[in-house]
């Protein structure tokens, strides 16, 4: 079946960029969605990105999405402390929607 | 436009126990979704709701039920549950337009004991 991959940590100096990757084993994606979960709290949507485009850009966030390589990424410029929280990588992977996740990456941003 | 909402927010059951869970979709969206989401973990697709059909199901006992209301909203029910039911319940609903975006609840968070 599909399985999306993510690393479980990430750790980033206040103000410098972070870098959160993932990658899928299904070809068949149409779109491929970036979630933030802060503790306690359920999943908020930050961006996503159809299959058929390489890059997107809102504000701070920028997808890349290497379809050769099947590995999506999420860039946060300026990183701030109130970037902390979990995010979550997830993909539409067949016609009823459901979505398939990653574990999930934690931001740690250092002071 | 009103948001994703769910209720009850914490619930606190015994094993063998049944409980049912309660989303409301967002405005202008006729599809729900149900995720279980241990902790420490990505979330698990149960199943999904499109005008009152189930439309799709992921990898749960059929203890595990739903239903969708001609106003969208749905239910999450479980049967005899077991201390692994202990998880946050995610609703999210959609257009189901072609455009596939879920917007989720803040979720119920359940603990079996």
């Amino acid at each position: 079946g599909e399985d999306v991959e993510q690393s479980l940590f990430l750790s980033v100096r206040e103000g410098d960029s972070s870098v959160i990757n993932c990658t899928y084993t299904d070809s068949s994606s149409t779109y491929l969605y970036w979630y933030k979960q802060e503790p306690g709290a359920g999943l908020q949507l930050l961006t996503y990105i159809f299959s058929n485009m390489d890059m997107k850009q809102d504000q701070r966030l920028t997808v890349l999405l290497n379809k050769k390589d099947k590995h999506l990424s999420l860039r946060i410029a300026d990183t701030q402390t109130g970037d902390s929280a979990i995010y979550f990588c997830a993909g539409s992977f067949d016609s009823n929607y459901q979505l398939i996740w990653g574990a999930g990456t934690k931001l740690i941003i250092k002071p | 436009e009103t948001g994703v909402t769910q209720s009850p927010t914490h619930l606190i059951k015994t094993r063998g126990q049944q409980v049912t869970l309660r989303c409301s979709s967002q405005s202008g969206h006729n599809t729900v979704s149900w995720y279980q989401q241990a902790l420490g973990q990505g979330p698990q697709f149960i199943f999904q709701y499109y005008r009152e059909e189930e439309n799709g199901r992921g990898n749960f006992p059929p203890r595990f039920s739903g239903l969708q209301f001609p106003n969208y909203s749905s239910e999450l029910n479980v049967n005899a549950l077991e201390l692994d039911d202990s998880a946050l319940y995610l609703c999210a609903s959609s257009s189901n337009s072609g455009e596939e975006t879920q917007y989720f609840g803040p979720g119920t968070r359940l603990l079996v004991l």
